[in-house]
């Protein structure tokens, strides 16, 4: 089955650590996105990526970072440097056909710092 | 900086009652306007949005788009307690620096009394 996977579904982080949160999607899409999401609001946007070797910082990078070293895969690293990391982590991707297509999103990582 | 705004962040009704869901964007290339149903996890796609004034249908659900105003809605007649959720709006840009980008709005929490 097609699909996005992220895991792990829950993580504890204790203050002043990073952590690495995986994305991974087998739908053959070129495009895939991070988003943040607070409790009772709506997504926000940390980084996207149109291509393999390729991203863009979204619109709450700070403290955040990516990678996307295969078409497959991309994670996210909550680092030390993010103030208040605790949410609940969206990964989506789509087909990179200008807009023209729906995201499909993971089932979410919920990360608390402890 | 591209923006979606949706209103009200928040309502409640009783069952049977229609609601509209608004949301009014800026966005400098725009491609599609999304509509997805968050009820605990990951959000499902409801209906996606080109072109102005042609109404997207599914059961009771329905959704328009106004390019030149700058603004969709998501109307649900007869609700149901299962239409409890939380409603997101999203807005691809297809142009420039922000090309690919995928930005949601905050969210319309929507809750149905029996």
């Amino acid at each position: 089955d097609g699909g996005i996977t992220q895991s792990p579904k829950y993580l504890f982080r204790k203050e002043g650590q990073n952590v690495t949160l995986s994305c991974e999607q087998n739908l053959n899409h070129d495009a895939m996105y991070w988003y943040r999401q607070d409790p009772g609001q709506g997504l926000r946007l940390i980084y996207y990526s149109q291509i393999v070797n390729d991203f863009q910082k979204g619109d709450i990078a700070e403290g955040y970072s990516v990678s996307r070293e295969k078409k497959e895969s991309f994670p996210l690293t909550v680092t030390s440097a993010q103030k208040n990391p605790t949410a609940f982590y969206l990964c989506a991707s789509s087909h990179r056909d200008r807009g023209h297509t729906e995201a499909f999103f993971g089932q979410g990582t919920r990360l608390t710092v402890v | 900086e591209d923006k979606v705004v949706q209103s009200p962040l928040s309502l409640v009704v009783h069952e049977g009652d229609t609601v509209t869901l608004n949301c009014s964007y800026e966005v400098t290339n725009f491609r599609s306007l999304l509509w997805y149903k968050q009820e605990k996890k990951a959000p499902t796609f409801l209906f996606m949005l080109t072109s102005s004034g042609i109404e997207k249908k599914s059961g009771r659900l329905s959704s328009i788009l106004d390019k030149k105003e700058l603004f969709s809605i998501l109307n649900i007649t007869a609700t149901q307690t299962g239409d409890s959720a939380i409603y997101l709006c999203a807005v691809f840009n297809a142009g420039g620096t922000s090309y690919g980008k995928l930005t949601f709005g905050q969210g319309t929490i929507l809750t149905v009394h029996p």
